[in-house]
């Protein structure tokens, strides 16, 4: 069965910082894997899919790597801002499909003023 | 306008009550989805849909049906409700030819069964 993990749980930077969020999982034979960023009482907004042929895909001040053989994705935020403060969601396809997302439990990023 | 529409978002309930959550979505999808989302436990998938007539259960279906009433909406119900069904409830959409079939949520309905 496939197991997502986040860490750290919780991180909190001064605004301007660089940080770097991972997630790792447990199943290799992925197809893809798909960084969420979830805001209070909103819901999951898609930020980058990574496909397991790709070891990178960038979208402005973000950045996701992926290395399947070792079971980790890394998502790298440059110069953070204060609205970047979410909790940010990996989640990647189990069972040997490319639509049943298994979740991990998330890191919540503060960044203060 | 938003892509995935749930309704409603936010209800209060008592247990045995039926209870319907409704999603719609204008992004042209084949596929639909549901989860849920509990503290600790991050989100998992209650049940899925491919098209009206494909409909799958997920890891977590146990007190849960749906209806795929037409391509761009899909229920999910609560025969009789109990409290630890209380959860927040995630629709999302995806189609197996656009970006390796990338999941759109919406914005969720936050259900307290008391």
């Amino acid at each position: 069965k496939q197991e997502v993990t986040q860490i750290p749980a919780a991180l909190s930077v001064p605004e301007g910082e660089n940080l770097v969020l991972n997630c790792s999982f447990t199943d290799s034979a992925i197809y893809n894997l798909q960084w969420f960023r979830q805001d209070p009482g909103k819901g999951l907004t898609s930020l980058l899919l990574i496909q397991s042929s790709q070891r990178e895909q960038t979208s402005g001040r973000l950045n996701a790597s992926l290395d399947k053989s070792s079971g980790r994705s890394t998502l790298y935020i440059a110069a953070s801002q204060p609205g970047d403060s979410a909790t940010y969601l990996c989640a990647v396809p189990s069972g040997g499909s490319n639509y049943k997302l298994t979740f991990g439990k998330g890191t919540l990023l503060t960044v203060n003023p | 306008d938003a892509d995935v529409t749930q309704t409603p978002r936010n209800r209060i309930t008592k247990t045995g009550k039926r209870i319907m959550l409704e999603c719609s979505q204008t992004k042209g999808h084949d596929r639909m989805y549901w989860y849920r989302q509990d503290p600790g436990l991050g989100l998992r998938l209650i049940y899925y849909s491919f098209d009206v007539k494909d409909i799958n259960k997920g890891e977590i279906s146990d007190g849960y049906s749906v209806s795929r009433q037409a391509q761009a909406k899909f229920s999910l119900s609560l025969e009789s409700a109990i409290p630890n069904q209380t959860a927040l409830y995630f629709c999302a959409t995806s189609s197996p030819g656009q970006r390796n079939n990338e999941q759109f949520f919406g914005p969720g309905t936050r259900l307290t069964v008391l």
